[in-house]
């Protein structure tokens, strides 16, 4: 079953640029985690934000929760190319060792 | 540290086929994940390991799927025979104790199309 959902399903930008991308789901949860897949390292795990927070950062990644709509955002600041990539959100689900996947954001940053 | 390693990383087969992966997790990860992932979709978990012990598999085809992990450690996946569906990327990961607070590591994955 799939729980998040990704939006939107694709984005395009030019380098330099912010990039903003969020995540629906549907039942309430503990935590919520983002991962970045592209081809030259595979699926790589981003940041994790738990229910009691509302805005986490690494880097030049911000990531809010906003549990009374059920929605996360994960925002790219200056992007370069090499944040082209899928950007997917993980949610867990009944049990504390499930996770469930969204399809995922398609980013492309232009040169 | 070394990574999650999976071989191979192509494979092509005819339908009705038999095929199998292999997945090293990292050394100490007590849990191991397979995942399917059709091209556009999100991960996919078709089995999910405790040390030796299966703790969700809830949504392997058991028909035709089939995984082990001996002395907890390695792992393979078979699928007999395979149909065309069956066509997606095989993802192993493989996390530390397995609560959905760890990250989860994921190896290259195995591209599996099935003529």
């Amino acid at each position: 079953s799939q729980q998040g959902e990704e939006d939107p399903q694709a984005l395009s930008i030019q380098e330099g640029e912010n990039a903003t991308m969020n995540c629906s789901y549907k039942t309430s949860i503990n935590n919520l985690q983002w991962y970045r897949q592209n081809s030259g390292r595979g699926l790589v795990h981003l940041i994790l934000i738990r229910s009691n927070e509302r805005e986490k950062h690494s880097g030049r990644l911000r990531v809010t929760l906003d549990t009374s709509k059920k929605s996360s955002s994960l925002l790219i600041t200056a992007s370069r190319a090499a944040d082209t990539a899928s950007y997917f959100c993980a949610t867990d689900g009944d049990s504390n060792y499930q996770l469930i996947w969204g399809a995922g954001t398609k980013l492309i940053i232009k040169p | 540290e070394a990574g999650v390693a999976q071989s191979p990383r192509y494979k092509i087969i005819e339908k009705r086929q038999s095929v199998a992966f292999w997945c090293n997790p990292i050394s100490g990860h007590a849990t191991l994940y397979w995942y399917q992932q059709i091209l556009g979709q999100g991960p996919k978990l078709l089995i999910q390991f405790q040390n030796n012990g299966v703790v969700d598999d809830s949504q392997l085809p058991k028909d035709r799927f089939s995984a082990e992990r001996l002395k907890g450690v390695d792992s393979t996946l078979k699928i007999q025979p395979a149909k065309l569906e069956d066509s997606a990327v095989y993802l192993c990961a493989s996390s530390f104790s397995g609560r959905n607070t760890d990250t989860q590591y994921f190896g290259p994955g195995t591209r599996l199309t099935v003529l």
